[in-house]
């Protein structure tokens, strides 16, 4: 069975401090890891996911195989990241267009 | 980009009624759609891959009797919930896939709620 992990239901932060947001996960297989973001009031969209290596609005996450974790890092926190978080987990083989496990999410609250 | 609209984003119903739950993919043919249901505060949990053409697979747990999905176009899936109680009282959000880009992307949600 795959689980995804999200040790912490909310993080605060202040405005210009690193942000880390813990993802650990457990899948027999060959995982395929993302993170998607949904800010108040709108739709669940996708972040970023592991295979594509991209940095996203200043969030960056390294799959690390041997920990089974993806966090996800910005080095500088801003207003606009204050949202929930969520990582997820799908087969490598079958991708992000299918079957995706959930997180149970963090929620980021930037402070002023 | 591709766009996935839900119908109705909140219903109110008595127990013992049946609600209809819509996802449509706008811009894009959806082969593959996914139904989700969210408790509050908490993540989403896969209830069923709808195919189009073909009977959906639930996962386990989920009562294919009491949640009917059907998936009649590359463009809608249809969720039903039959005679609802207050404990199916809950968010539903629908995905679909869209193919060239390997993505789910995300309807806006249904809240139901059930008296």
């Amino acid at each position: 069975a795959q689980r995804v992990t999200q040790p912490e239901k909310l993080l605060s932060v202040f405005k210009g401090a690193p942000v880390e947001l813990k993802c650990n996960y457990s899948y027999s297989g060959s995982p395929e890891l993302f993170w998607y973001v949904q800010y108040s009031r709108q739709r669940l969209q996708l972040l970023l996911r592991h295979i594509s290596r991209e940095s996203i609005k200043g969030f960056t996450a390294d799959l690390n195989k041997g920990e089974t974790s993806f966090h996800l890092k910005k080095p500088f926190a801003q207003e606009e990241d204050s949202a929930m978080y969520y990582c997820a987990l799908s087969d490598i083989l079958t991708g992000g267009g299918n079957k995706l496990t959930f997180g149970t999410g963090t929620q980021l609250k930037v402070e002023l | 980009g591709a766009v996935v609209s839900q119908h109705p984003s909140r219903v109110i119903c008595k127990s013992g009624t049946s609600v209809k739950i819509e996802c449509r993919s706008l811009d894009f043919q959806a082969t593959t759609m996914f139904w989700y249901r969210q408790f509050p505060k908490k993540s989403l949990m896969l209830m069923a891959t709808s195919n189009e053409g073909s009977k959906a697979t639930y996962e386990q747990g989920v009562e294919k009797d009491k949640f009917l999905i059907n998936h009649a176009s590359l463009t809608l899936s249809t969720l039903t919930v039959t005679s609802a109680h207050p404990e199916d009282s809950s968010f539903y959000i629908c995905s679909a896939r869209e193919r060239r880009m390997d993505e789910q992307f995300f309807g806006p949600g249904t809240r139901l709620t059930v008296l």
